[in-house]
């Protein structure tokens, strides 16, 4: 079974600033998804970014890119130019790309971001 | 743009009642799921379905619970006989298919047991 880990329960950081946010995770398997969702106190999940890992190149989303080190099974989110919008609970999440009844999403156990005026 | 829309956003029920959560997903897609979020804690799959059928289930959704899309568009999760540790945020998703990865989520359902 897939694991996703995400070791940092709380960030913060100033705005305007740059942060990271750390994921990684477990699996046997060569062809996958990786997300990054965000959920904001409204408490929706807001899907912020993906990255396809036959792709080697990072996926990139405005002010939101991902460092995807597919060897070490790490999925990192940098938030550019952080604003206090981007306050937010930050979930990493896997799902396979194997065949029917994998379509499931596996999460981590979030990261709270919080931005300093 | 389109969106998962769910109601209630919040319920509350009594120990041992029935609940429906339901939910309308984007027309065109064809895969439907359940997730729960206890609060505080991350979010857990319940179950997906396709084609009129549940594709997987985690061990969370024992017999107290099952799916339906009894019109074509709605998409329902009922508990038979809710628990206090059922209580949490609910949530539909949506996607169009394996071809397409990207799950769109509705706002959620908060569940309270009392």
């Amino acid at each position: 079974a897939q694991t996703v880990t995400q070791s940092q329960p709380e960030m913060s950081v100033q705005e305007a600033e740059t942060v990271t946010l750390s994921c990684t995770y477990d699996t046997s398997e060569s062809d996958y998804y990786l997300f990054w969702y965000k959920q904001p106190p409204s408490r929706q999940m807001i899907l912020v970014i993906r990255q396809e890992a036959y792709k080697q190149q990072n996926a990139t989303e405005n002010r939101f890119s991902v460092n995807f080190q597919k060897a070490a099974k790490s999925f990192s989110l940098k938030i550019s130019d952080s604003q206090l919008g981007d306050a937010a609970m930050y979930f990493c999440a896997y799902r396979s790309a194997a065949n029917f009844g994998n379509e499931k999403l596996t999460f981590g156990t979030g990261t709270r971001l919080t931005i300093i005026p | 743009e389109p969106e998962v829309t769910q109601t209630p956003s919040h319920q509350v029920t009594q120990m041992g009642q029935e609940v429906i959560l339901r939910c309308v997903p984007i027309s065109n897609h064809l895969y439907f799921y359940w997730y729960r979020q206890i609060l505080g804690q991350k979010v857990e799959f319940l179950v997906s379905f396709y084609n009129n059928e549940i594709s997987e289930k985690s061990e969370i959704f024992d017999d107290q619970f099952s799916v339906e899309r009894p019109d074509g568009s709605n998409f329902t999760l009922k508990i038979r006989s809710t628990k206090l540790e059922d209580s949490a945020m609910y949530f539909c998703a949506s996607s169009v298919g394996r071809s397409n990865t990207e799950a769109f989520f509705g706002q959620g359902t908060r569940l309270t047991v009392v």
